[in-house]
This record gives structure tokens, sequence and C-alpha cells, in this order.
């Protein structure tokens, strides 16, 4: 079993749409959950961080975490062509002085207009 | 505001030869470097970490070695490139938990 899970799509959405990408994990010692936004040819760009639990809210972005379940959640609102890129989850923990960083296999999301 | 920049964004080698990728960091001290290579269609790899000048920490045995000279500055070699060795190769960096990446040198060894 890998240490985070990550459907990798495609997924799909129309213009407009609300977004759930989600990634699962085993390892309870994770404490640092970050999603990644990478378009085509380009490194990956930090939308959110969460340390710990709970949610974070950043314009059209929230990021949530339910650390009983291990799961992980990153919701776009009102999505955009624009958002069309691959996105990675990742989590580190502390026992490992937050040096291994294990990353999900990545979503891709495509919206059409 | 901190950045890091990476060089060349993209280059076509030939086997056999040498390779040099350098990464700087602006507007941090002693941060942790790393470099990471992403298969296409794969995961990221993590190939190298540092913690500070002079020390680096190998995560998978290959053809590759880093150096980091600087306390700024990290660089990706390898004394002769193996047609397997082509990818997407990008460096970050980070100060606590999170990391943040450099925009990646795509290299093709043919």
């Amino acid at each position: 079993q890998k240490e985070v899970e990550q459907d990798p799509g495609p997924l799909s959405v129309p213009e407009g749409a609300i977004v759930s990408l989600n990634c699962t994990y085993s390892n309870s010692a994770f404490q640092y959950f970050m999603w990644y936004r990478q378009y085509s040819r380009k490194g990956p760009e930090l939308l959110m961080y969460t340390y710990s639990s709970g949610n974070k809210e950043d314009g059209r972005f929230t990021a949530q975490v339910d650390k009983s379940s291990k799961y992980i959640s990153l919701f776009i609102r009102d999505s955009q062509p624009s958002d069309s890129a691959t996105y990675l989850c990742a989590m580190s923990a502390m026992n490992t002085g937050f040096q291994k960083l294990v990353f999900g296999t990545g979503t891709r999301l495509l919206v059409s207009p | 505001s901190q950045t890091i920049h990476q060089w060349p964004a993209t280059l076509v080698q030939p086997v056999g030869s040498p390779l040099s990728l350098e990464c700087t960091v602006e507007g941090t001290s002693n941060p942790n470097l790393y470099w990471y290579r992403q298969a296409a269609g794969r995961g990221l790899q993590l190939l190298f970490y540092s913690v500070g000048i002079g020390q680096i920490s190998s995560e998978v045995p290959q053809n590759l070695s880093a150096s980091r000279p600087q306390d700024r500055q990290f660089i990706l070699s390898s004394k002769k490139l193996l047609l397997s060795d082509s990818g997407f190769y990008l460096c970050a960096w980070s100060l606590t938990g999170i990391r943040l990446f450099g925009q990646g040198t795509r290299l093709t060894v043919v």
C-alpha cells in the first residue's frame, strides 16, 4: 500500500463547477499537508498548506484535513479553464525532520469553457 | 520575498556527456535544498537533499551527484549521462515542512 493515494483522473468539469480533489494516507505521523498545482512543463506551485488538522480557505480554494479518517481535500469553487492543471497533494512528518515529503501521483483536472 | 532560480529551462545532451544544473535561492539563509526528478506520468522522486554547505544526502544511488558550494547554491552533476537520465529535474527549498519548487529543467539525453 502506498503511503499516499490520489486518483490520477483526468477529472473533467464545466467552467463554474465546484471541484473536489482528494488524497488518502496511511501514516498517522503526517502533520504538514500541502496542495500543489502543476501546469504542463512547469514546476509545482504551492497552492495551500495546512499544519495538523482543520480547514483553510484562500479565495476560491479551500483545503480540509481530516486526520481521524486520514483524508485531505482541496475544493475549488467557480472553477475556471485556467485551473486546468495537475494537482499534487504532499505530506510530511516531524519524525523525519520534515525532510521526507511524500507526494500523491497527482490528479489531472480539465475545466472546459 | 524568497525566490528560487533554476537553469537552464531545457537541455539536450548526448549520451556520455557531462551535466551541470544549477539552482540558487534568494531572500533566505541556510535553507534546506533538494533535487527531484519527475519522469513523464510519474511522481516526484527525491534525488538529493542538503541541510547545509557541503552536506549532501543521497536518496537514490545512481549516475548523478550533488554539491552545495555556497549556502544558497545547489548543483546537480553527472560525469557521463545515460539515456535513462532524461527527465524533468526540479530544485526545491524549505525552511520548515513546506517545500517550494523552481521552474524545472527538462533534460533530454540523446
